[in-house]
């Protein structure tokens, strides 16, 4: 199993749809979580973090399920602009004191008219 | 603020030569990331450093060397390039607590031809 898998899409939905992406992650022991987005040929710029509890920020909502070891993001009234790949990020923690970012390999997204 | 910066943007290189990617940030992070990202393919960690003097190898560290002699500044080496290292490469940092996820640079695009 794959340290984070994410479905790779491309996802295809008309303006106003609702979207969700999963990804899930094999370490258990994996302590902070963060969607990214990245838009083509450019730098991944942080969406939002995912808190346990879950959390919101405008049409975007993030969710962690730690028993199932996944984290997700729904995207509500998609708008043209969120045309982008969607990057799931998991931070391993220890042992060894390091915590390093794994990315999954993205999820494309793109939304028409 | 500049964040994190990443010189050159783009360069072609022939087999064999060798360059190095700058990279400083300006927000006192003490860790610092290479990646590597082929479309499609996802990020893979070349080599981390978590804090000046101290670096360690990622996923694909073969045909790179890193060096971190102060706080900012973290320069990625490629001797004897090949045309298996044309990638984009990226740059990224982030502070101790890893609650605002990790800064990336606008990356160098690099081809070896």
């Amino acid at each position: 199993r794959k340290e984070v898998e994410q479905d790779p899409g491309p996802f295809n939905v008309p303006e106003g749809a609702t979207v969700a992406f999963n990804c899930t992650y094999s370490n258990s022991a994996s302590q902070s979580f963060f969607w990214y987005r990245q838009d083509c040929r450019k730098e991944p710029k942080l969406l939002m973090s995912v808190y346990s509890s879950g959390n919101e920020d405008g049409r975007f909502t993030a969710q962690l399920n730690r028993a199932s070891q996944y984290i997700s993001l729904l995207i509500r009234d998609s708008k043209l602009s969120d045309s982008a790949t969607y990057l799931c990020v998991v931070n391993k923690g220890p042992p060894g004191g390091s915590y390093i970012p794994t990315f999954g390999r993205g999820t494309s997204l793109i939304v028409h008219p | 603020n500049a964040g994190v910066t990443q010189t050159p943007k783009f360069r072609i290189l022939k087999i064999g030569q060798s360059m190095t990617l700058q990279c400083t940030q300006d927000m006192n992070h003490n860790y610092m990331y290479w990646y590597r990202q082929d479309p499609g393919m996802g990020l893979k960690l070349i080599y981390y450093s978590v804090g000046a003097g101290i670096t360690d190898k990622g996923e694909v560290p073969n045909g790179y060397n890193v060096s971190r002699s102060t706080t900012e500044d973290f320069p990625l080496r490629l001797e004897l390039a090949a045309p298996s290292q044309t990638y984009v490469y990226f740059c990224a940092s982030s502070n101790h607590d890893r609650e605002d996820g990790y800064t990336f640079g606008s990356g160098t695009r690099l081809t070896v031809v």
